[in-house]
């Protein structure tokens, strides 16, 4: 099956510091997703970017499907963004595989 | 909406006892997913549906599993006879095929003994 890697597995960051997150994938997907579970478990949907570009707030995600990787950026971080950062696909269908995440500490 | 609604949010139960954990998704969505997470192996997926007709249940991890969807707006999922390698917190999780996008639940939390 597709595998999902994501790097770095851990990252400690001062508040207002910028940091990129990376997704790499085995395989052509058709589905790719951020998630954030914050410090209480929820897990928050981030993006839906199987392609291209988005932008939210001081969040924004690219994946290039035909280079298989999806990048997440946080700009100005917050102590809020603590928590594990998800990267999900799916090959074909609704099937979605979820990455080992990348914990986030964000230091005040 | 309210969102995906899962109950309980925890449960404690002893080794043997029967579990079902409860889901509700949001309205429209065609697809409902459960997902179970622990710290040795992350989120897998355990089986999903569409349209209330359960499409792919390799991840069930055996026979003691199993999940319905009587109507569009509730599923179960569960456990019987439930062990302790079963604790872990179980999510549940809806979306369109319109709007790809998942929406989880709070996820119940459980705890064998």
């Amino acid at each position: 099956g597709i595998q999902v890697e994501q790097s770095p597995p851990d990252l400690i960051l001062q508040e207002g510091a910028n940091s990129t997150l990376r997704c790499n994938f085995s395989d052509s997907v058709n589905n790719l997703q951020w998630f954030h579970q914050n410090p209480w478990g929820q897990l928050i949907n981030l993006f839906y970017i199987p392609s291209g570009t988005k932008q939210n707030g001081r969040l924004s995600a690219t994946t290039v499907a035909t280079e298989r990787y999806s990048l997440l950026y946080i700009s100005s971080s917050q102590t809020t963004d603590s928590g594990v950062y998800f990267c999900a696909v799916s090959a074909g269908g609704f099937k979605t595989i979820f990455g080992a995440g990348t914990r986030l500490f964000v230091k005040a | 909406d309210a969102g995906v609604i899962q109950s309980p949010r925890h449960e404690v139960t002893e080794m043997g006892q029967e579990v079902t954990l409860r889901c509700k998704p949001i309205s429209g969505h065609d697809y409902l997913f459960w997902y179970r997470q622990t710290m040795m192996r992350g989120l897998e997926l355990l089986i999903y549906f569409n349209n209330n007709v359960p499409i792919d249940d390799s991840g069930m991890p055996e026979d003691r599993f199993s999940a319905k969807m009587p109507n569009a707006s509730f599923s179960t999922l569960k456990i019987q006879p439930s062990e302790p390698r079963d604790s872990a917190v179980y999510f549940c999780a809806s979306s369109s095929s319109v709007n790809y996008g998942y929406t989880f639940g709070s996820g119940t939390r459980l705890t064998v003994v």
